[in-house]
């Protein structure tokens, strides 16, 4: 069974802390993704990665960098949170089109 | 203009009523088309693909309009467990564009 985890369901920091987002995917997949989704604006991409030491810049990656050392795992790091990153961070693999994501870290920087 | 755009809603029908979603698209260039689930506090999940000849399963079916530039979602016979959030996702040079999907409420 297909299955991409992330580190934690749920985390609080405090404005200035690095924070760092993992995911781990198990299906050997090239493609990975991260993406924040709130409410009226939908999922939007942060940074993806079409393979190992590859990133890309999604439509949103001020403020965050990702690392990608190995090819089942995908980090996502802000180097200094700020309250608007507070969110919903989804990580997602995908073979071909389809994408599979992870449960979500719900993010909240106080 | 968001490069998927979709009726927010909420949707809120009677069980076994038939429901349609709409989503428009701007980029003409947009070369597939899907349509993902996501249930409430969780992750998205793939519900179909979309092809230009329309495709269905089950109580599911999926249409295209490229003339148009949009695709619709249909859903008959609603159950209780059809209630969740329907994102219609376009893809352009093999990135997903989401839209922030429409959100459907079966009652009994």
């Amino acid at each position: 069974d297909v299955k991409v985890t992330q580190s934690s369901r749920y985390l609080v920091k405090r404005t200035g802390e690095k924070v760092f987002l993992e995911c781990v995917q198990d299906m050997d997949h090239e493609n990975m993704f991260w993406y924040r989704q709130d409410p009226g604006l939908g999922l939007r991409l942060i940074y993806f990665s079409y393979d190992v030491k590859m990133k890309e810049k999604g439509d949103i990656p001020e403020g965050y960098s990702v690392s990608r050392e190995k090819k089942e795992r995908f980090s996502l790091i802000l180097e200094s949170a700020s309250t608007n990153q507070t969110s919903m961070y989804l990580c997602a693999s995908s073979h071909y089109n389809e994408q599979f994501f992870g449960p979500g870290t719900r993010l909240t920087v106080l | 203009r968001k490069e998927v755009e979709q009726d927010p809603g909420p949707f809120n029908v009677p069980e076994g009523a038939t429901v349609a979603f709409n989503c428009t698209y701007s980029n003409s260039a947009s070369q597939s088309f899907f349509w993902y689930r996501q249930d409430c506090r969780k992750e998205p999940k793939l519900l179909m693909s979309v092809y230009s000849s329309g495709n269905e399963d089950g109580r599911f079916t999926a249409q295209l309009n490229r003339a148009s530039q949009y695709i619709s979602l249909l859903i008959r016979d609603s159950k209780l467990s059809d209630s969740a959030t329907y994102l219609c996702v376009g893809v352009n040079t093999d990135k997903l564009i989401f839209g922030t999907g429409t959100r459907l409420q079966v009652f009994p």
